[in-house]
């Protein structure tokens, strides 16, 4: 069991480039979910997914995209890279359990992303 | 939605219990308490999560008020392994929101 695995680990783009970070999970989840983390701060929900083929915005959703073809990936894209997307990427997986607010959240290592 | 407030940091010593306070004063009825860490360059793990009456399971105890406007994160033996951001959450529709947690260093 793999858990929540994140691709690539490290990336380094110019302002401008586009790139897709993948996020793949071996638990069956129903929810997948990206997040930043600036230095210091808490990490923000950028986009969520509560099942293949469905997306929704999180709270700093501009400027990346996301898609959910298959229930175990879930994709951020971004398609004009700028500095201030130089971030940490953390993506996490949930099960669905029905009372919103119960369910446990297993986060994958992060991806680090400077944009020159 | 329920808003939590944590300390900045707290220290504690090797081998000693750590009391971790959150205040969640808006809370409702129905919100759950969620406590994650995270330790350094890693991402987030959850802990523990309650609702109503204290919770206990291998890495900690959940202290719940009565009144619900505040929790408390126990940690039994303070070890340099729980060395970490420690975030109180009030998930919002399956949602968590973090806050810049609590910095917990701990001393050998």
């Amino acid at each position: 069991n793999a858990g929540v695995t994140q691709t690539p680990k490290f990336r380094v783009l110019k302002t401008g480039q586009s790139m897709t970070l993948l996020c793949a999970q071996d638990m069956n989840h129903e929810y997948m979910y990206w997040y930043r983390q600036d230095p210091g701060m808490g990490l923000r929900l950028i986009h969520y997914s509560v099942g293949e083929g469905t997306t929704a915005k999180g709270e700093v959703p501009d400027g990346y995209n996301v898609s959910r073809l298959k229930k175990q990936n879930f994709l951020l894209g971004l398609e004009s890279a700028a500095p201030s997307q130089t971030s940490v990427y953390f993506c996490a997986s949930s099960y669905y359990i029905g009372l919103a607010g119960s369910n446990e959240q297993f986060f994958g290592p992060g991806t680090r992303l400077t944009v020159l | 939605d329920a808003k939590t407030t944590q300390p900045n940091s707290m220290e504690s010593n090797e081998e000693e219990p750590v009391h971790l306070p959150c205040n969640h004063s808006t809370i409702s009825g129905t919100d759950y308490i969620h406590w994650y860490r995270q330790l350094p360059s890693q991402g987030p793990e959850y802990v523990i999560h309650g609702l109503t009456s204290n919770v206990n399971n291998r890495m900690a105890s959940l202290a719940i008020a009565e009144d619900r406007k505040s929790s408390t994160l126990i940690l039994h033996r303070a070890t340099l392994r729980d060395a970490a951001v420690y975030y109180c959450i009030s998930p919002q529709g399956g949602k968590l929101i973090f806050g810049q947690g609590t910095e917990l260093s701990v001393k050998p």
